[in-house]
């Protein structure tokens, strides 16, 4: 199985800063790799996929970038209501796909 | 605008099954290509995937849960379904349906509000 691992996997942080969330995966998966936010009592909601492509909707601060087994999530500057956790997913070994452990966004 | 729903008990006795409902409303569930997905978060942990189907009654499952997951479509109501049998406390969990977008990436774009369902005697 492929794991994913998530760093950090909670992080506090001001609005206006930079934010960048890193997922590692244990063996290369190319760019098969998609980002989730989720809030509270919320579905999660798709940001980003296949590393790179931004979800029809999303904001422009959000960005994706990475392929093998490293990857990030970067917030180029963080918005109030960013703050969530966060998941990845890898879809190279479909259709076992798994998911991130998460992390949490929090308010300084 | 498409919408999913999840329906069904909030509550299941250890050995029995799971049973829950997605209703797709605003567009119909067999006009794409468009697979039709089912994932769960355990209370305060992060997300499993567990299967998908196409209407066309084709289905992908997570391996570790195949024995026991069936994942049915129901065209004529819109409507895709999830059975869960043998279910224990572990299987306590938040169950999301999603829409799956075809093709390699396997992503879930559209997702349901979800469904608590608590597994207890």
């Amino acid at each position: 199985d492929i794991q994913m691992t998530q760093s950090p996997s909670s992080l506090s942080a001001s609005a206006g800063d930079r934010v960048t969330i890193t997922c590692r995966a244990s063996q290369s998966i190319a760019d098969y790799l998609n980002w989730y936010q989720q809030k509270p009592g919320k579905a999660p909601k798709l940001l980003i996929y296949a590393a790179s492509s931004l979800q029809s909707g999303v904001p422009l601060r959000f960005s994706g970038s990475g392929s093998g087994a490293d990857f990030t999530l970067t917030i180029s500057s963080l918005q109030p209501e960013d703050f969530a956790t966060y998941y990845c997913q890898q879809s190279y070994s479909a259709p076992q796909l798994t998911f991130g452990g998460g992390t949490k966004v929090e308010i300084k | 605008q498409l919408q999913l729903q999840e329906s069904g008990p909030g509550l299941v006795k250890p050995s029995e099954t799971l049973s829950l409902t997605c209703t797709v409303s605003g567009g119909s569930i067999s006009s794409s290509s468009y697979y039709w997905g089912w994932i769960r978060q355990p209370p305060g942990k992060g997300l499993e995937w567990i299967g998908s189907i196409h209407y066309s009654r084709n289905t992908d499952y997570n391996p570790s849960l195949k024995s026991r997951v069936t994942i049915s479509v129901d065209t004529s109501k819109n409507q895709f379904s999830l059975k869960l049998t043998s279910v224990t406390a572990a299987d306590t969990a938040v169950y999301y349906c999603a829409r799956r977008v075809p093709g390699d990436f396997w992503y879930f774009d559209l997702w349901g509000r979800g469904t608590l369902v608590t597994v207890s005697s």
